[in-house]
């Protein structure tokens, strides 16, 4: 079956840096999304990764291992508003998208 | 500004009371999808249309139907809801299906179901 695995919740601290991982198991890779999704809100795009490395754009980063069926996702100086649910999602063979569940965000001060 | 607006941001319905949920783009993207999303889940795809062809996940249930009379709108009717049907349905769209194009989505209604 395909899986997407990402930790359910985790906690940083405003100004930190915070990393948020992402395994998969899938049928075929075309490419990895990140997704940030406010609570009760729509999903918003992030980021796409094809190729590994690291893609930056500002505050946030995403990193692509294809290897090893890993990414992360990179939030430095973080912000209260920065408080909200990271969607992972890969692009299979067939070009479908399976999601991951998400990881909850909780930004003190 | 093109945008995807969903109607209405929250719907109240009747166990078993038929719901029509809307979704209209002036992206003038090729491909529409609705997806269901409960709490703290992953979003779970329904059916997508390719212009005018239409794709039904297989796990889709048939209480759910969909309809997209233009490029511009799209529905998806609930035809007997039921109480496991109180969910967030998102409507996204994307230029083409068969590339990596990121999905825009609409800023979802969120279902009750008395």
């Amino acid at each position: 079956g395909q899986n997407i695995d990402q930790p359910t919740e985790m906690t940083a601290t405003e100004g930190a840096i915070v990393q948020i991982n992402c395994t998969y198991q899938t049928s075929g890779f075309n490419g990895l999304f990140w997704y940030q999704q406010h609570a009760g809100e729509a999903p918003t795009f992030l980021s796409y990764n094809v190729l590994d490395g690291l893609e930056e754009k500002g505050r946030f980063s995403s990193f692509l291992s294809r290897s090893k069926g890993y990414s992360y996702l990179l939030l430095k100086e973080l912000q209260m508003k920065d408080s909200a649910s990271y969607l992972c999602a890969v692009s299979d063979s067939n070009y479908q998208l399976i999601w991951g569940a998400g990881t909850k965000l909780i930004i003190k001060p | 500004d093109a945008m995807v607006i969903q109607n209405p941001r929250y719907q109240v319905t009747q166990f078993g009371k038929p719901v029509t949920l809307s979704c209209s783009q002036t992206l003038n993207h090729n491909v529409m999808y609705w997806y269901q999303q409960k709490s703290s889940q992953a979003p779970k795809l329904l059916f997508h249309y390719y212009d005018k062809d239409f794709n039904n996940e297989a796990d889709t249930p048939d209480n759910f139907q969909s309809r997209r009379p233009n490029t511009s709108f799209c529905f998806l009717d609930i035809r007997s809801p039921g109480l496991g049907d109180a969910a967030m349905y998102l409507c996204a769209t994307s230029r083409v299906g068969t590339n990596n194009e990121k999905l825009f989505f609409g800023s979802g209604t969120q279902l009750s179901v008395l």
